[in-house]
Parts: C-alpha cells; structure tokens; sequence
C-alpha cells in the first residue's frame, strides 16, 4: 500500500507548456506539502496545505498553482513552463502542522521534470 | 535567513561508526529531523529531536545542543546498504528547513 503516491514519475515537456503533477495520501494526514529538489540536492519548501487551506507559499513564481480539492489530494499545476523549472518535485505529508514525535514527514516518490 | 550547513561527502568502511554533522542558525527552533535519501528516492524519516540530548534508534542515534545551533546522527556498523544522503532539516514556524545533504559512501 503506497503512502503518498505521486504521477507522473518522469515528464519532459516544452518550454511554456502547461503541465500538472498529482499527489496523494492514504495515511489520514492533515497536512501537505510540495517541494523543489535542485540538482544540489538543496530540498525547499514551495507550498503547505493543512485540511486543504494554504499555510505556507514560499515565494514561489504565480506560474505555480497548487490546489487541495479535499485533504488527501494536493495537485501543483505549472503554466508556462520554463527551463529552471527542471528539478525533482516531492509530495510529502505529516499527521498536522509542528514539530514533534510522530509528526514526521511522509514524501511520495518524487517526480522528474525536465524542461527542454 | 535560515542557514543549515552539512558536509557535502563523506566515506567511511563497512563495519565503522560514522558521524554526520549538521550546523544550523535559524531564527527559531522547533526540533530537528534526519532524513535518509537513497539516489534516485524519497527521503524517509530516521530521528527527530527537540531537546538536548542523545536519542538512539538501533543502529542510529542522533544527538542535539540547541545552545550551539549542532546535531549530528551517528551510523553505527556500517552496512553497504547506508550508501545514501542524509539530510538534516531544522522545523520552524510551521516550515521545514533543510540542508543540502551529506552523501555517504560506504565503501567495502
């Protein structure tokens, strides 16, 4: 049984495409998250959802749209994409917001985008 | 700004003890988490620390000074299979900080 599932794993896509990723979680957590892994390996918060408000939109560009239709969905939709968007995008959920035992961070597989 | 600052690489043989050291300076401080992420993987959870102290988990343990912005995980017995980045990630108000990872080589 997978815990957070992501689709795609891989998408390469033009430039100025429109392009969505999909992210779910089967653990009942109330909290999601998106994040951006650079070819440093530097993993940075983009987005935080907790019972499908925004929390946390960490000055990511307007092209990027995320949206929680209910709380075990958070989807990331991408317009007019551009070479810099290329990175590994993880999903990742917790039981709630904070810090503490047991509240650790579940992430899905992770997916590749390149941009050519 | 939030700074955490790990080592880039680092080798170690089959059987060692290893020790990853993380560095943070932040502008609060709600606890601090160890990842472990194989190449090509998600990162999965391996300890959490809030207090200064030690915890141990099995073969792993990690250890915390808030005072001194330092934590470092401790691999005992290396096995081959621990060949991944660790990342250490400092959570504060309501947001995950994380370093850029430690990739570790074990070597036979």
């Amino acid at each position: 049984d997978t815990a957070v599932s992501q689709t795609p794993k891989y998408l390469v896509t033009q430039m100025g495409n429109d392009k969505s990723i999909k992210c779910e979680q089967n653990l009942g957590h109330d909290t999601m998250y998106w994040y951006k892994q650079d070819s440093k390996k530097f993993l940075k918060i983009m987005f935080s959802y907790n019972n499908k408000e925004l929390i946390i939109n960490e000055t990511v560009p307007n092209r990027f749209s995320p949206k929680s239709p209910d709380k075990a969905h958070l989807n990331l939709h991408i317009n007019s994409l551009e070479l810099g968007d290329s990175a590994v995008y993880f999903c990742a959920s917790s039981q709630d917001l904070g810090a503490g035992r047991g509240n650790e961070q579940f992430f899905g597989p992770g997916t590749r985008l390149t941009v050519l | 700004g939030q700074n955490i600052d790990q080592p880039t690489e680092m080798t170690a043989t089959e059987g060692a003890i290893v020790q990853i050291n993380c560095t943070y300076q932040t502008s609060g401080f709600n606890g601090l988490f160890w990842y472990q992420q194989h190449a090509g993987e998600a990162p999965t959870f391996l300890s959490y620390n809030v207090l200064d102290g030690l915890e141990e988990k099995g073969r792993f343990s990690s250890f915390l000074s808030r005072s001194k912005g330092y934590s470092y995980l401790l691999l005992k017995e290396l096995q081959m299979k621990d060949s991944a980045s660790y990342l250490c990630a400092v959570y504060n108000f309501n947001k995950f900080y994380f370093g850029s990872g430690t990739k570790l080589n074990v070597k036979p």
